[in-house]
């Protein structure tokens, strides 16, 4: 299995403050996609990295990925108390594991007005 | 955007018994569907790949007779927990893939408790 790890499990900000969380995985992968979960829903799909790209921006999200460490970070700056969510990366394998998402263990964020 | 919809959104039941939850792609044709479970506080472990018009690929440890699957058209996928047992009781969640498959919506999720 590949799942992945995240770290902190648990992280409590400020509003204003940005929030890191951060993502590992064992095997080669695809693309590495964060998602956020609010309580007792569904996931919604937030942002997609390739394994061939470093970094990416979608407002106030950015994304790293460091493949040689098989790692990735997401920061959200400005956060809002909207933000408080679990977020949970998820990592894509080569196409014989068959588009099967490979989840972490997720970061609960709170952020406080 | 595409949704995915579940249904129903929680249910309890008596230890025993059997019970249904319908995943519906609602306005796109999704011929694989995943289902996941979720314990509190913990990640979604994937329990199922549900292929439409053939059998579904079970995860390790997942036993294919006591979580039915039947994918029985290209917008809908059913999961059926046989005599559900207190342990049973979780969030299951399920997702199909869309545009070039590299991501998935999810559906809503049902909360299942088994008394």
């Amino acid at each position: 299995s590949q799942q992945g790890e995240e770290d902190p499990q648990a992280l409590s900000i400020q509003e204003g403050e940005n929030a890191t969380m951060n993502c590992s995985y064992k095997t080669s992968i695809n693309n590495l996609q964060w998602y956020r979960q609010n309580s007792g829903r569904g996931l919604v799909h937030l942002i997609l990295i390739r394994s061939n790209e470093r970094e990416k921006h979608s407002g106030r999200l950015r994304v790293t990925l460091d493949t040689s460490k098989k790692s990735s970070s997401l920061l959200i700056t400005a956060s809002r108390a909207a933000d408080t969510a679990s977020y949970f990366c998820a990592t894509l394998g080569r196409l014989e594991y068959g588009n099967k998402l490979v989840f972490g263990a997720g970061t609960i964020l709170r952020v406080k007005s | 955007g595409a949704v995915v919809s579940q249904h129903p959104s929680w249910v309890i039941c008596k230890s025993g018994t059997s019970v249904k939850i319908e995943c519906r792609s609602l306005d796109f044709q999704a011929t694989t569907m995943f289902w996941y479970r979720q314990f509190p506080k913990q990640s979604l472990m994937l329990m199922a790949t549900s292929n439409e018009g053939s059998k579904a690929t079970y995860e390790q440890g997942v036993e294919k007779d006591k979580f039915l699957i039947n994918h029985a058209s290209l917008t809908l996928s059913t999961l059926t927990v046989t005599s559900a047992h207190p342990e049973d009781s979780s969030f299951y969640i399920c997702s199909a893939p869309w545009g070039l498959k590299e991501t998935q919506y999810f559906g809503p999720g049902t909360r299942l408790l088994v008394l």
